[in-house]
């Protein structure tokens, strides 16, 4: 059991914006940094957002990423296609952890 | 541009024990502030960390794995290992090579990620 946790799916379509949670309590993620990765099918994971809300260079806008209190959030505006992937928060609470991913369907 | 490669048998017989090498290329595995480490995600399941190194040799391990796990490094080829021993078949996975990108104030994330290497325990 993760100390942070995921909702196993959301799905959109075209052009709609959409949130994933990371939900933890106040004494792990009120404390951590959040990290976003996406893994599209068949790749390895890849870094979307650190430290809660910055995006690496080559990310683009349309992904942003908030924390407040307990829980974390990633949004994904004008969604795509290519955007269907899993998506994982993580963090650091003594040890590496990542939530159970949240499978995003684009409709 | 840094790469990292994942090597090692794809298939392990239980109770042996699981030896992975990453290859680093693009940067040198000695560079000050950059730990590197190995991630698993079992098939159809999510991510679970496993430990990481810096060039000097420093460890840190995830607990729950700490007892059967042991990492090295080797500067002079520009790689690190992974050993697990004991393995059941709940250690199959694919498992991934990262480095610890960071920033400043020290803070440090996983990026980039190794392709992956697929992992079978079984007999």
């Amino acid at each position: 059991q993760s100390v942070l946790t995921q909702p196993p799916s959301a799905s959109g379509t075209p052009g709609q914006r959409v949130t994933i949670s990371c939900s933890g309590s106040s004494s792990n993620i009120g404390r951590m940094y959040i990290y976003w990765y996406q893994q599209l099918p068949g790749t390895a994971p890849k870094l979307l957002i650190y430290k809660n809300n910055q995006r690496p260079s080559g990310v683009p806008d349309r992904f942003s990423g908030s924390k407040s209190g307990p829980s974390a959030s990633l949004a994904i505006s004008g969604l795509r296609s290519d955007d269907e992937a899993d998506y994982y928060c993580a963090g650091w609470n003594d040890r590496w952890v990542f939530g159970g991913g949240t499978k995003l369907t684009v409709l | 541009q840094l790469q990292l490669l994942e090597s090692g048998p794809g298939l392990v017989k239980p109770s042996e024990t699981l030896s992975l090498t990453c290859t680093v290329s693009g940067d040198s595995i000695s560079k000050s502030g950059y730990y590197w480490g190995w991630i698993r995600q079992p098939p159809e399941k999510g991510l679970e960390w496993i430990a990481s190194i810096y060039y000097t040799g420093t460890t840190f391990y995830n607990p729950s794995l700490r007892s059967r796990v042991t990492m090295s490094v080797d500067t002079s080829k520009n790689q690190f290992s992974l050993k697990l021993t004991s393995v059941t078949a709940a250690d199959t996975a694919l498992y991934f090579c990262v480095r610890h990108d960071h920033d400043n104030t020290g803070t440090n994330w996983f990026d980039p990620w190794g392709q992956g290497t697929l992992v079978t325990v079984s007999s």
